[in-house]
């Protein structure tokens, strides 16, 4: 079964430009997270997007946005880049199972990330 | 606001030292709690989960948890650990809601 796929891998943009990051999730997960990380901030999450709908929404500025597709691939588009806006992307899906007790057992499974570096 | 602290930015151990590494969170309700792992050049891998029931979770890699919900915290602990469990450490918390939060990490380094 194939893993979560990030692409571009690398990506070097200047500071005003926009740019899109694109996700493939597993094969049947329907739920797609997106995550900013950077040395010493850990993960931030940016966005989560269940069956084309998002559900829940990090701190971001408007300028983060996302998409997902009826097939669950998502998208990121980050629009007049800023210097530290430079970081890993990175992106995880997951299958949605519902426990005994309600919480789902939701496992998220992360891709290899875009390295984004903005000049 | 919901949080996650590792207090633990950097340790390092010489080989066959026991290794535990800190998380707490705040949240009072039902949690997910995970630890994730980042080799160097590869990607967060699921190293242990706890969703209910026994508060003691093993992982892979001779990797355990304890969840103490008294505490709010889900310490992660090795007795032996070995060169190859170099790597950044991440706890993170999924409180009810459908996002994950994530601690700021934890970089092991282990000492041949």
């Amino acid at each position: 079964k194939a893993g979560v796929t990030q692409t571009p891998r690398y990506l070097i943009k200047t500071r005003g430009q926009q740019v899109t990051l694109s996700c493939s999730p597993i094969s049947g997960h329907r739920s797609v997270s997106w995550y900013q990380q950077t040395p010493g901030q850990g993960l931030q999450f940016l966005f989560e997007y269940f069956s084309e709908t998002q559900r829940n929404k990090g701190n971001f500025p408007g300028r983060f946005s996302g998409r997902q597709f009826s097939n669950s691939r998502s998208e990121m588009n980050v629009s007049t880049l800023e210097l530290g806006d430079s970081a890993l992307y990175l992106c995880a899906s997951s299958l949605e199972v519902t426990g005994p007790i309600g919480l789902a057992k939701n496992i998220q499974y992360f891709g290899a990330g875009t390295r984004l570096s903005v000049l | 606001a919901q949080s996650v602290s590792q207090h633990n930015h950097h340790v390092i151990l010489s080989e066959a030292a026991s290794l535990e590494l800190g998380c707490n969170y705040s949240y009072g309700g039902t949690v997910n709690l995970f630890w994730y792992v980042q080799y160097p050049g590869q990607h967060l891998q699921l190293l242990l989960k706890y969703f209910s029931g026994d508060p003691l979770v093993k992982g892979i890699k001779g990797f355990e948890a304890e969840f103490i919900k008294s505490k709010f915290s889900f310490n992660l602990r090795k007795p032996s650990v070995q060169w190859s469990d170099t790597a950044e450490y991440f706890c993170a918390v999924r409180p009810g809601t459908y996002k994950y939060i994530f601690g700021t990490g934890t970089r092991l380094k282990v000492l041949a």
